[in-house]
């Protein structure tokens, strides 16, 4: 099985931040890198799907990086609406989620 | 626009079955492509995926279940369920299904843009 590990696990920021959270697979995947966003009590939203291609109606703000096994995404310019928890899940091999980041207010 | 929304008890005995119905409504569940899923997420933590269904036959699960789940479709109705056999208090969790996108290979490689709002399912006596 691939294992996803993201870093941090959490973070503080603040509105008009840019901050970056990282995503690791355990073995080659490719561009096959999907980012979520979750928010409490809210069902997951996807942001970016293949490493880097914005999903309809995300903000573009919002944009994925990476190959291989290194991923990021960046979020260029935080807003109130942003904090949440985000997760990447891998699509290489059927999926697997990595742990979550979780961006808190400072 | 698509949407699901799942449906079924908030609360299970241990060592029963849960069983969860998704009801789909502006899409076809014929429709190749589309990878008709089951995930759950135990209270604070991350999401786990359970299964899919794919071209209204085909299965796959996550093998971590030991053989427990079945997922299981009705196209007349436009909905699908999960079947969760023999649940401990570790299956307590919200239960989601979702509709990923991408080929046979790659059954998510276009992401799961479409999810249900969730259900809590507690397992307990």
């Amino acid at each position: 099985d691939i294992q996803m590990t993201q870093s941090p696990s959490s973070l503080s920021a603040s509105v008009g931040d840019t901050v970056t959270i990282t995503c690791r697979a355990s073995q080659f995947i490719s561009i096959y890198l999907n980012w979520y966003q979750q928010k409490p009590g809210r069902a997951p939203r996807l942001l970016i799907y293949a490493a880097s291609k914005l999903e309809g109606g995300v903000p573009s703000r919002f944009s994925g990086s990476g190959s291989g096994t290194d991923f990021g995404l960046t979020i260029s310019g935080l807003q109130p609406e942003d904090f949440a928890t985000y997760y990447c899940q891998q699509a290489y091999t059927i999926q697997s989620f990595g742990g979550g980041t979780k961006v808190e207010t400072k | 626009q698509v949407q699901l929304q799942e449906s079924g008890p908030g609360l299970v005995q241990p060592s029963e079955t849960l069983s969860l119905t998704c009801s789909v409504s502006g899409d076809s569940i014929n429709r190749g492509g589309f990878y008709w899923s089951w995930f759950r997420q135990p209270p604070g933590q991350g999401l786990e995926w359970i299964g899919y269904f794919y071209d209204s036959a085909d299965t796959k699960y996550n093998l971590s279940f030991n053989n427990r789940v079945t997922i299981l479709v009705d196209t007349s109705r436009s909905r699908f369920s999960l079947k969760l056999t023999s649940v401990t208090a570790a299956d307590t969790a919200v239960y989601y299904c979702a509709r990923g996108v991408g080929t046979v290979t790659m059954p998510y490689n276009y992401g799961v843009g479409v999810w249900g709002q969730g259900t809590t399912v507690t397992v307990s006596s």
